[in-house]
């Protein structure tokens, strides 16, 4: 299963655009890229999924280059309802959750 | 949306004891449903894949017979953490694809354990 490395933590003010990365090196042919948010004691919740390229939904971008070996989840003008923690998962079938991303955002 | 739904959400046991928490998928059938475990500050870690209607497979470092794991019908798993001790207290949390495997893994509210 493919591993993967984000930050830690990352800092944002309101109404800043906020971009978190997270590599995959090994990522697999077959596996796909998803990212989830998790607030404090509730289970994680679906943001965007994403294969190659570009995707984006009502609430955020997925950016994927060709080597497919990280990718990038954008957040749009984010807001302090945003602070929580992003979780980069790849794979296709069981998903491994890695150390995640902890986003404060500051008024 | 999906959504899986986990009960109870919060329970307190005293030491040697079992308890039994449920995962329903409630508008989807799952024939397969992953529990992970959640300790403060920390990631979620899968502890086993619930397939219904045979044995689950459970990752390594993670008893068998310690975590009960059932699934009994394409909408409903089970787990049973059995002489449950204060280090088993945790968050617990299923998780439900819709689907095909690709399908958006839908994940329950969680549900936390605090053994006494």
């Amino acid at each position: 299963l493919a591993k993967t490395t984000q930050p830690i933590s990352m800092d944002s003010y309101e109404g800043q655009e906020v971009n978190i990365t997270c590599s995959h090196n090994n990522i697999a042919t077959n596996d796909y890229i998803t990212w989830y948010q998790q607030f404090p004691s509730q289970g994680p919740r679906f943001i965007i999924q994403g294969y190659k390229t570009k995707v984006t939904n009502e609430v955020a971008s997925l950016f994927i280059p060709a080597d497919r070996k990280s990718s990038t989840l954008s957040l749009p003008r984010v807001s302090l309802s945003d602070t929580a923690v992003y979780y980069c998962l790849v794979g296709l079938h069981k998903l491994i959750f890695g150390a995640g991303t902890r986003l404060a955002v500051h008024p | 949306g999906a959504v899986v739904s986990q009960h109870p959400s919060w329970v307190i046991c005293k030491s040697g004891t079992s308890v039994k928490i449920e995962c329903r998928s409630l508008d989807f059938q799952a024939t397969t449903m992953f529990w992970y475990r959640q300790f403060p500050k920390q990631s979620l870690m899968l502890m086993a894949t619930s397939n219904e209607g045979s044995k689950a497979t459970y990752e390594q470092g993670v008893e068998k017979d310690k975590f009960l794991i059932n699934h009994a019908s394409l909408t409903l798993s089970t787990l049973t953490v059995t002489s449950a001790h204060p280090e088993d207290s945790s968050f617990y949390i299923c998780s439900a694809r819709e689907g095909s495997p690709t399908g958006e893994l839908f994940f329950g509210e969680g549900s936390r354990l605090t053994v006494l």
